[in-house]
């Protein structure tokens, strides 16, 4: 099945600074890439997601890349906001039959003032 | 998101006794999901279903048992809870390829 593996497990930035997360995956049949964010105590919340047959896609201060070659893709948040505090979660949706999501571990970002 | 719901919020039970957790949603979305989180392992896959009377197996299924006899309704069962089953249980939903979560029920099995 699909593992999906994701770095850093903690990113302490400064306010304003930009942020990255990192997951790579094995399926090379994958074709769908979310990326959710939890708050503390809460659910977690899809925030942008990507597709196969896109390389980025942006949406305000935060991106997806994808490289489908490689296997691997990222979440890029810029000038970042204490609000922006969270576990952050990529996954990924495999292209056999009904696939479910797999998880990366989770990053937990830290912004401070 | 008030349209997948969980109960309870939080839960504590007994070694070996049942437990059931309930998941409504009211999209009429074909899937759903039981998922668990815990510290270092992030979200796992339980059990899924496809449509009504249609259940699969996840990655960690043992010593759970799910049953969907109407769209709307995926519970979820713990025959027998053991401690190892304490964590946070997360419901979700999806017709296509978002996935979206209920609120969680925290359970600790002592």
């Amino acid at each position: 099945g699909e593992n999906v593996e994701q770095h850093p497990s903690t990113l302490s930035v400064q306010e304003g600074d930009s942020a990255v997360i990192k997951c790579t995956y094995s399926d090379s049949a994958s074709n769908y890439f979310p990326w959710y964010k939890q708050e503390l105590g809460k659910r977690p919340q899809l925030i942008i997601d990507i597709r196969s047959n896109v390389g980025e896609k942006k949406d305000q201060r935060i991106a997806v890349t994808l490289n489908k070659t490689a296997k691997h893709f990222s979440l890029h948040i810029t000038e970042t906001q204490p609000e922006d505090s969270a576990v952050y979660f990529c996954a990924a949706l495999g292209n056999s039959g009904y696939s479910t999501l797999t998880f990366g571990k989770g990053t937990m970002l830290l912004v401070s003032p | 998101d008030a349209g997948i719901t969980q109960s309870p919020r939080y839960k504590i039970t007994e070694t070996g006794r049942q437990v059931t957790l309930m998941c409504h949603q009211t999209w009429s979305h074909s899937y759903m999901f039981w998922y668990r989180q815990d510290l270092g392992h992030g979200l796992r896959l339980i059990y899924y279903s496809a449509a009504a009377d249609i259940t699969d197996k996840g990655e960690v299924p043992d010593g759970y048992v799910v049953s969907r006899s109407k769209t709307e309704n995926f519970p979820l069962t713990l025959e027998s809870a053991t401690r190892s089953q304490t964590s946070v249980y997360f419901c979700a939903s999806s017709e296509s390829y978002g996935y979206t979560f209920g609120s969680g029920t925290r359970l600790t099995v002592v």
